[in-house]
């Protein structure tokens, strides 16, 4: 069974930096693209950031572009958002998931198993 | 970029009613549509991608149409756990897989 787990959520001050981690397990990790989609309590749903299997492929929306970095280390069947420059809207719910069926960013690709969630919030 | 709009924002209905969302993309995206349901405080759980393909596991009464701009997911017979907000996302893009803002059902 696929399971994705969320941790390094917290309260930070706006300016300051956070690190999410996803650890992975129940599949061969490095045989997909992984996800971090966010939340913010009692809205909707936003794409962050996605990686390819090799770390070689990266995309990020325009809202984090230039402050988020997502990477991976297949090794430990893991994946990883580094958020600097924080500010209060990046508070949220944030979602690691895992593609559907590739291993590259592909068109066409979907996110078959999410985690649980981690709440950042982002206030002084 | 593509934006994706949903409507009703909300609705209302019974169990037992047929229930229709639509999901409408800025600009083409071929069939590369998928749909998510999700409860309160739970993760997102799919439930149709390439437009019209239902996820393994989930029910029949759930099933979604439409290519180019416009996409429907219909739910034939509601029951009481379907209760939920619906979100669709566009796949046409492979560096940025935008959601809609979603739909909620609620019990009428």
């Amino acid at each position: 069974e696929v399971h994705l787990v969320e941790s390094g959520g917290g309260l930070a001050q706006p300016g300051r930096s956070l690190r999410l981690s996803c650890a992975a397990s129940g599949f061969t990790f490095d045989d997909y693209a992984v996800h971090w989609v966010r939340q913010p309590p009692g809205k909707g749903l936003e794409w962050v950031s996605s990686i390819n299997w090799n770390s070689g492929s990266l995309a990020y929306g325009d809202s984090v572009k230039g402050r988020f970095t997502i990477s991976r280390d297949n090794a430990k069947n893991s994946f990883f958002l580094q958020m600097n420059s924080l500010r209060p809207d990046d508070t949220a719910f944030y979602y690691c998931a895992k593609s559907g069926h590739s291993p590259q960013l592909v068109q066409g690709d979907w996110f078959d198993s999410w985690g649980q969630g981690t709440l950042v919030i982002v206030s002084s | 970029d593509i934006q994706m709009t949903q409507s009703p924002s909300s609705l209302s209905a019974s169990v037992g009613d047929r229930v229709t969302i639509t999901c409408r993309a800025s600009q083409s995206i071929a069939t590369f549509l998928n749909w998510y349901q999700q409860k309160p405080g739970k993760a997102p759980k799919l439930l149709i991608f390439a437009a019209s393909s239902l996820q393994s596991g989930v029910p029949s009464r759930f099933s979604g149409s439409g290519s180019g701009t416009d996409f429907t997911l219909t739910i034939s017979s509601l029951q009481p756990e379907d209760f939920a907000t619906y979100y669709c996302q566009q796949s046409y893009s492979n560096l940025q897989f935008s959601f809609g803002p979603g739909t909620k059902v609620e019990i009428k």
